[in-house]
């Protein structure tokens, strides 16, 4: 079985400031990850996701992640985040099948970002 | 085609009635998936569809719970005899068009609140 930890229940930010979205994964098999945003009343968009290759990753609206193995690790980035990135981030992961597969996520980090 | 989508958006019922979710997922995505969502959680896994064929159902779906996908478009989810703790968002996805196979685009959900 695979799981997911997000160590930061929240992060509060200042516009303009850099941030960094911590994930770590549990798997015993070879994994696909993904990181997700929930803005309100709203279902879960794909950021980005790492299927193999380039540890490093860029996705939508200036993100990006890096993947670590040795640490088991999926962090997430913006290096310039706005008031409009406030919102939940889940990371997620699935067993690497060749095609998607069910989710296992993280309980997610609310991003506040404030002026 | 706007996207997976999901009715009603918010369901209030008493405990003990049965109620019933529609998902309809993008057109030509062949797996159809079921999440449950409570507050401050990240989604959880309970069911998921290969065209009409539900392929595998996580130990939180009880009997209770039952979701069908005939003919392999839509899919309902009915939940029996609601419980207070069954006060949920529940998600739905669909994914592996031919050209993305790895990612499930998600509906906005269904809010349940049972009173």
């Amino acid at each position: 079985a695979q799981s997911v930890t997000q160590l930061d229940s929240q992060v509060p930010v200042f516009e303009e400031a850099p941030v960094e979205l911590r994930c770590n994964y549990s798997s015993s098999v070879s994994v696909y990850l993904f990181w997700y945003v929930q803005y309100p009343n709203q279902g879960l968009q794909l950021l980005l996701k790492y299927l193999s290759g380039s540890t490093l990753v860029k996705g939508i609206n200036g993100f990006e992640a890096e993947f670590n193995k040795s640490q088991t690790s999926f962090h997430l980035r913006k290096p310039s985040v706005h008031i409009s990135d406030t919102a939940e981030y889940f990371c997620a992961v699935s067993k690497n099948t060749g095609t998607a597969s069910k989710l296992t996520f993280g309980t997610g980090t609310r991003l506040q970002v404030t002026l | 085609d706007t996207g997976v989508s999901q009715n009603p958006r918010h369901k209030i019922t008493k405990r003990g009635q049965n109620v019933t979710f529609r998902c309809d997922p993008i057109s030509e995505h062949n797996r159809l998936y079921w999440y449950r969502q409570t507050l401050g959680q990240g989604p959880e896994f309970l069911t998921y569809f290969q065209n009409e064929a539900q392929l595998e159902k996580s130990r939180l779906l009880s009997d209770r719970f039952s979701a069908e996908r005939p003919k392999g478009s839509f899919s309902t989810l009915e939940i029996q005899r609601t419980e207070q703790g069954d006060s949920a968002m529940y998600l739905c996805a669909s994914s592996t068009p031919p050209w993305d196979p790895y990612e499930q685009y998600f509906g906005p959900g269904t809010r349940l609140t049972v009173t």
